[in-house]
């Protein structure tokens, strides 16, 4: 399958500070990235989709302001988790996929974001 | 949108039983149904998918039956291994729309 790199797979940082995630289609070029957050022992839950070129568009009660998706190439999108507050500690993921007749997804490896 | 209902959250299995997760769907649009498999702290993996064309679907020891009348599909481990000890998820999309998880269950196969 293809494959999807997603940088830094772990962070800690202030209270205030920003964190910059990134995710990267290695072998393929991806029309369209999604970013999911999980909590402990809970599901996947779609943050927003992130298509190349465009805004990304936002899943109900996500706040776009505060979580920044820039999607500047087919390679690569950015999640910015603005302003951190310790409720924002989660594992974030990102999938990319190139539209295939079913939608098939490749997930990069996480990210745990720890903010104290 | 879609909805996807998983069933059961936890299940436990002796070593060499079978496993079996359901999965409802809402929306009759949805003709893509994934099934991954989550290690702690790690990626889903996909382990295997079935489209709406297809009843049935098969690799090795696990297999996926859609029922796409009733909006359901299961995913089906015989012979279970302490290694498949994960969660698993299931997963439905309509082609260019994003993947709608289910809400994941936890297996442990007891040796």
């Amino acid at each position: 399958g293809a494959v999807v790199s997603q940088h830094p797979s772990w962070v800690i940082c202030k209270s205030g500070t920003s964190v910059k995630i990134e995710c990267r289609s290695l072998d393929f070029q991806a029309t369209t990235m999604f970013w999911y957050r999980q909590f402990p022992k809970q599901s996947l839950m779609l943050m927003a989709t992130s298509n190349e070129g465009s805004k990304a568009t936002y899943e109900q009660g996500v706040e776009k302001d505060k979580f920044l998706i820039n999607h500047a190439s087919l390679t690569l999108s950015t999640l910015t988790v603005t302003s951190a507050h310790p409720e924002d500690s989660s594992f974030y993921i990102c999938s990319a996929s190139y539209w295939t007749e079913g939608g098939e997804a490749f997930f990069g490896q996480g990210t745990r974001l720890t903010v104290v | 949108g879609e909805n996807v209902e998983q069933h059961p959250s936890t299940l436990s299995v002796q070593e060499g039983d079978s496993a079996v997760i359901k999965c409802t769907y809402s929306d009759s649009a949805s003709n893509y149904f994934p099934w991954y498999k989550q290690e702690l702290g790690k990626r889903p993996q996909l382990i295997i998918d079935i489209r709406s064309n297809v009843g049935e679907k098969k690799d090795q020891r696990i297999a996926v039956t859609l029922n796409k009348t009733a909006k359901h599909f299961s995913l089906h481990i015989t012979e279970t291994q302490p290694e498949d000890s994960a969660v698993y998820f299931c997963a439905a999309s309509s082609g260019n729309t994003p993947l709608v998880f289910g809400k994941g269950t936890r297996l442990s196969v007891i040796a």
